[in-house]
């Protein structure tokens, strides 16, 4: 089946550092991706669509200079969380859709950011 | 934005028991999904719903859409202990762009 990985899955930053979390479709193009952000014990909460090639979609009361989104290719999705404090500490969670707008939507592993 | 609204919040059984969980909404979607995630994993689709009263099966787990395309349940038989984790119901909302949206999640523990 499609693969979508994330990369790191584990980060732990200083506070007011940058931090770069990378999302790839390992065996098909993706042309759309979203960011999730889950707390704990709560369930995912959609931040952003990605769309390659332009410019990203945010949900409402996530702040996109905060949350910055690149998809410079079909294959790679990144999130950077500028000027980390402690309330971003947050599991991080990319998906893509295999198989155009109808396809199905498989998850990354997610990326645990730590900010201390 | 678009709730779906997950019961049991937790389940706490004894393994070779039968779980059920479910999840229900105010508005009608085209599709349900459940997935499962294990601790620092992400979600991980167990079964995908199209149509409505559809009953799918996917090894011990059974889900169904119901006919009123506002809720849908989760089955597992007979637990085992590796299928803790939390169950998330998911699904298109047609209110919100048709963004995956997600039930709060049913955390499930398995005595062995």
């Amino acid at each position: 089946g499609a693969v979508v990985s994330q990369h790191p899955s584990r980060v732990i930053c200083k506070s007011g550092t940058s931090v770069k979390i990378e999302c790839r479709s390992l065996d098909f193009q993706a042309t759309t991706m979203f960011w999730y952000r889950q707390f704990p014990k709560q369930s995912l909460m959609l931040m952003a669509t990605s769309n390659e090639g332009s410019k990203a979609t945010y949900e409402q009361g996530v702040e996109k200079d905060k949350f910055l989104i690149n998809h410079a290719s079909l294959t790679l999705s990144t999130l950077t969380v500028t000027s980390a404090h402690p309330e971003d500490s947050s599991f991080y969670i990319c998906s893509a859709i295999s198989g155009g707008d109808t396809g199905e939507l498989f998850f990354g592993e997610g990326s645990r950011l730590t900010v201390l | 934005g678009q709730q779906l609204n997950q019961s049991p919040q937790s389940m706490f059984i004894q393994e070779g028991e039968d779980v059920s969980m479910n999840c229900t909404s105010s508005s009608i979607f085209n599709t349900w999904l459940w997935y499962k995630q294990e601790p620092g994993e992400g979600p991980v689709l167990l079964i995908a719903l199209y149509k409505a009263g559809e009953l799918t099966s996917n090894g011990r787990l059974t889900a169904q859409f119901g006919i009123t395309r506002k809720d849908s349940f989760l089955n597992i038989s007979a637990s085992i202990p590796s299928d803790v984790g939390i169950y998330f119901c998911a699904g298109p909302s047609l209110e919100y762009g048709n963004k995956l949206v997600f039930g709060a999640g049913t955390i499930l523990r398995v005595k062995s």
